[in-house]
C-alpha cells in the first residue's frame, strides 16, 4: 500500500526541541522530493520545508529557517524534521508529503495522516 | 516570497450550482499553480496541477484555469461531497512553495 505515516509529535516546552519521522512505503522513495506541512489549529496549510530526492535541495520557509533542519535516509525510506528552539507558534499538525513527480516542480500528490506538535509549558 | 491571495474566504452554495474560487499571486508564476480539496479532520488531496490539468481520479465538474498572476478553480455543478475547504498553492519558487489561506466551501 502506497501511504506515508508520521510520528514523533507529542507536547514540548518551549525552546525545546522535537524530531519527527515520516515513514513511506509503496513507492520508490528515493526517485522523489519530499516535504514538511503543518497546519495549526483552525488555520490553513503551511509549507515547512522541503528536500530534494538526493538531498541536494533544500528549502524551508522563513518561519522555522535556522530552526528546523529536515533530513532523509533513502536506505530506511524515511524522511525526517529536527525542530529546534520550538515556539508556542509552531503548535500544529504536521503532514509529510510526496512530490508529485522528479521534476524540481514542488507540489504534493500522498500525504500523510499528520502528527501533532504542542508547544506549551 | 510569493504571496498568495484567494477570493472569497468563505462562500455559501447549493447542490447543483456552479462555484468559482479565484487565486491572485503576487507576482508572475507562469503556470506553476496548484489546487487542493481538504476535508474535516483529513489531510489535503491534489485536485489540479499545473494550472488546468486534473489529477487522476479527480471527477471531471473539477477544472482549473489561468496563467501569470490570475488563476480559477471551478466546479461546474456541485455535489455534497465537495463542501470542503479549497487550497490554491504555488510552486514557481521551488525553494519556497507558499499557499493561499483557503476558500470554505459551505452548505446554503
Amino acid at each position: 500500500e502506497v501511504q506515508l505515516v508520521e510520528s514523533g509529535g507529542g507536547l514540548v516546552q518551549p525552546g525545546r526541541s522535537l524530531r519527527l519521522s515520516c515513514a513511506a512505503s509503496g513507492f520508490t522513495f528515493d526517485d522523489y522530493a519530499m516535504h514538511w506541512v503543518r497546519q495549526a489549529p483552525g488555520k490553513g496549510l503551511e509549507w515547512v520545508s522541503g528536500i530534494s530526492w538526493n538531498s541536494g535541495s533544500i528549502g524551508y520557509a522563513d518561519s522555522v529557517k535556522g530552526r528546523f533542519t529536515i533530513s532523509r535516509d533513502n536506505a530506511k525510506n524515511s524522511l525526517y524534521l529536527q525542530m529546534n528552539s520550538l515556539r508556542a507558534e509552531d503548535t500544529a499538525l504536521y503532514y509529510c508529503a510526496k512530490n508529485y513527480d522528479s521534476s524540481g516542480n514542488w507540489y504534493f500528490d500522498l500525504w500523510g495522516r499528520g502528527t501533532l506538535v504542542t508547544v506549551s509549558s | 516570497d510569493i504571496q498568495m491571495t484567494q477570493s472569497p474566504s468563505s462562500l455559501s452554495a447549493s447542490v447543483g450550482d456552479r462555484v468559482t474560487i479565484t487565486c491572485r499571486a503576487s507576482q508572475s508564476i507562469s503556470s506553476y499553480l496548484n489546487w487542493y480539496q481538504q476535508k474535516p479532520g483529513k489531510a489535503p488531496k491534489l485536485l489540479i496541477y499545473a494550472a488546468s490539468s486534473l489529477q487522476s481520479g479527480v471527477p471531471s465538474r473539477f477544472s482549473g484555469s489561468g496563467s501569470g498572476t490570475d488563476f480559477t478553480l471551478t466546479i461546474s455543478s456541485l455535489q455534497p461531497e465537495d463542501f470542503a475547504t479549497y487550497y490554491c498553492q504555488q510552486s514557481y519558487s521551488t525553494l519556497g512553495v507558499t499557499f493561499g489561506q483557503g476558500t470554505r466551501l459551505e452548505i446554503k
